[in-house]
């Protein structure tokens, strides 16, 4: 079964504080995706990475930034956490070489991140 | 601008009714597919259909069908004899140049 796992179900940060999201795919795929979720938004894109140590803005990359050192674990980290950033964080992959294909995405269980 | 736009936000149906959820979309592409996913209460999208726009072929599988219609630019779907298992939030996605997604439409099935 496809599994991409995502580090912490659940955190509670405070503003001003690094924060650090991991997640893992387990099936050699070579694009990665972080999405945020917020409620009559949908899915929002927030960074992609086609391969390693490569990294492409999506659509609200303020204030993220990406890591993607080995091909299998992609993180994304807040430099300086904001109550703005409070939302479900969704990270994907899928053995795409472009975004505009017909294969599927498959997404982890989400991190609910709350900065107070 | 909107690319995905899901018009409905919840839908409330009792167990055994047909649910349809709404889905339109906009590109400029010729060559673009479309997604339904499913989010239940656990969070996790889970993958349910695919049609790329050369194919405008309606199916059925299992209880779920779809409707692509590229004249309207819609790609409908729907749930028949609805279950309390099918409750949850139901995005539609885009692939053109990128991935985009629908704001989701809340579906509740009552025992």
């Amino acid at each position: 079964d496809v599994k991409v796992t995502q580090s912490s179900r659940y955190l509670v940060k405070r503003t001003g504080e690094k924060v650090f999201l991991e997640c893992v795919q387990d099936m050699d795929h070579e694009n990665m995706f972080w999405y945020r979720q917020d409620p009559g938004l949908g899915l929002r894109l927030i960074y992609f990475s086609y391969d390693v140590k490569m990294k492409e803005k999506g659509d609200i990359p303020e204030g993220y930034s990406v890591s993607r050192e080995k091909k299998e674990r992609f993180s994304l980290i807040l430099e300086s956490a904001s109550t703005n950033q409070t939302s479900m964080y969704l990270c994907a992959s899928s053995s795409l070489t472009r975004a505009s294909s017909g294969n599927t995405i498959y997404f982890g269980e989400g991190s609910w991140l709350t900065v107070v | 601008a909107q690319k995905v736009t899901q018009a409905q936000t919840e839908i409330s149906v009792v167990e055994k009714e047909d649910v349809t959820l709404d889905c339109v979309y906009e590109t400029r592409d010729t060559t673009y597919y479309l997604f339904w996913y499913k989010q239940p209460p656990s969070g996790e999208l889970v993958f349910l259909i695919r049609r790329n726009s050369f194919d405008e072929q309606n199916e059925i599988s299992g209880r779920y069908s779809w409707n692509f219609q590229k004249s309207t630019s819609s790609f409908n779907f729907t749930i028949t004899a609805s279950q309390v298992v099918d409750s949850a939030v139901y995005f539609c996605a885009l692939s053109d140049s990128k991935l985009s997604f629908g704001a989701g439409t809340t579906v509740t099935v009552r025992a």
